[in-house]
């Protein structure tokens, strides 16, 4: 069974500049998280979608975050415009029951 | 939710047992104890999880108190590869979904 899929794997930006994150969740998981990491810190939930519902978006910055999960499937996270404490691992997840499966995570480095 | 707490660091040497320890002492009734691990550069990875009774799978064994205050994660045979951050979560009840990650643990074996 193949994992979650997430690209790009490392991602270097300036602040001011925009960026996106994909992930292509494990196949029949209809729960899909995005995580923040930052470094020294365990993961931070951002968002969670059911299919391609929010369920929750309560610590997503939504001022510079966005998130959308148009067929149920895959997905993608945007931050515009980045700022320096924006510089983490991001995260996606995907689960059908209670058990949460992660992908390798984004690594990215705002300049 | 429960918080949990945990040593922020641990070593054990190469085949013996690793012990975790977790403390959940403000867990409710119906809230489920989880862990997972995450190894460096790579996302979150499920361990195992358990309510009341303990639970083993071809990863670990959980071992809860009584009381459900506390609970021990337990590795029979511990390899080099079993180095990571270990992490004990408690989610809400009726929200096992809701994994809110502390700092964990960082579990080192030593050859």
């Amino acid at each position: 069974e193949a994992g979650v899929a997430q690209s790009p794997r490392y991602k270097i930006i300036e602040k001011r500049q925009s960026v996106a994150f994909w992930c292509n969740p494990i196949s029949g998981h209809a729960t899909l998280y995005w995580y923040q990491q930052i470094l020294g810190q365990g993961p931070k939930l951002l968002i969670q979608f059911q299919n391609n519902g929010v369920v929750d978006d309560s610590q997503l910055p939504k001022d510079r975050f966005s998130a959308e999960r148009l067929k149920g499937v895959d997905s993608t996270l945007k931050i515009q415009p980045a700022k320096l404490e924006d510089s983490a691992v991001y995260l996606c997840a995907s689960s059908q029951t209670e058990t949460q499966y992660f992908g390798p995570g984004t690594r990215l480095l705002v300049l | 939710d429960a918080k949990t707490t945990q040593p922020p660091s641990m070593d054990c040497a190469e085949g013996r047992a690793a012990n975790l320890p977790c403390n959940h002492s403000t867990i409710s009734g119906n809230e489920y104890v989880y862990w997972y691990r995450q190894i460096h550069s790579q996302g979150p990875q499920y361990i195992i999880h358990g309510l009341k009774n303990n639970e083993t799978n071809e990863m670990a064994s959980l071992i809860i108190t009584e009381d459900r205050k506390s609970s021990t994660l337990i590795l029979p045979h511990a390899t080099l590869r079993d180095t990571a951050v270990y992490y004990c979560i408690v989610p809400p009840q009726g929200g096992s979904e809701k994994l809110v990650f502390g700092k964990g643990m960082k579990l080192t074996v030593n050859p």
